[in-house]
């Protein structure tokens, strides 16, 4: 148990479908992080907010949208997936302090997302 | 461009065996390092992480790292290998004192322990 939850483990949806997936941190952290991870692939940064500003866009396409209301709270909607975005995503959590040093990363278990 | 290669996609070892995994990075100055572990059906969790000071590092679960800098290497080793062991082990960067932390991570290795 990381202190990092997500929600829901699986989810199987359409591509015309709206879904959001939820991650929240108990850990005191004020940075939150998405991440893609795929079959073939290394694990991709997709989105990073810090004190609860999005500082971090890793070109991801539109069709991903992250919300993070609070610094406990990171959302990811979804919405007119395609096949290809199936895969593992991650959240993670973080300290972030001044000066450029960087804390570990906790991560969640990941969601596991088909799109068919 | 910043990148981490782990060069063996799979490694099968024998329990009670010596494990060692290789990462390498590409980046003008000493990043931060760091190995993780993800088990199946699971997230990712921190194994141990070099900043700076000793180059060997001790982590959890008795793995250990050594950083050498003129090798641009950061390898982890455990002396005996248990079956629980069995995971898939990620290495990955993050920039010294680059805005935000943005972790780059290698492909990962897939260990798979025999009895």
């Amino acid at each position: 148990e990381t202190g990092v939850t997500q929600t829901p483990r699986h989810l199987v949806m359409g591509m015309t479908n709206k879904k959001s997936l939820k991650c929240e941190q108990h850990l005191g952290h004020n940075a939150m992080y998405w991440y893609k991870q795929s079959a073939k692939k290394p694990l991709e940064l997709m989105f990073v907010y810090s004190l609860e500003e999005r500082v971090e866009n890793n070109s991801v396409p539109s069709r991903f949208s992250p919300e993070c209301p609070n610094s406990s709270h990171l959302f990811l909607h979804l919405h007119t997936l395609q096949p290809e975005d199936s895969a593992l995503y991650l959240c993670a959590s973080s300290q972030e302090t001044s000066g450029g040093v960087h804390n570990e990363q906790f991560f969640g278990p990941g969601t596991r997302l088909t799109v068919l | 461009a910043q990148s981490v290669t782990q060069p063996d996609i799979h490694i099968t070892v024998s329990e009670g065996a010596s494990l060692e995994l290789r990462c390498n990075y590409s980046y003008g100055a000493t990043p931060y390092l760091f190995w993780y572990v993800q088990s199946p059906g699971q997230g990712l969790q921190l194994l141990l992480k070099y900043f700076s000071g000793d180059t060997l590092v001790q982590g959890i679960k008795g793995f250990e790292a050594e950083f050498k800098r003129s090798q641009s290497s950061f390898n982890l080793r455990k002396p005996s290998v248990h079956w629980s062991d069995a995971a898939e082990y990620f290495c990955a960067v993050v920039p010294f004192k680059a805005a935000g932390n943005k972790l780059t991570f290698g492909g990962g290795t897939r260990v798979l322990v025999k009895p």
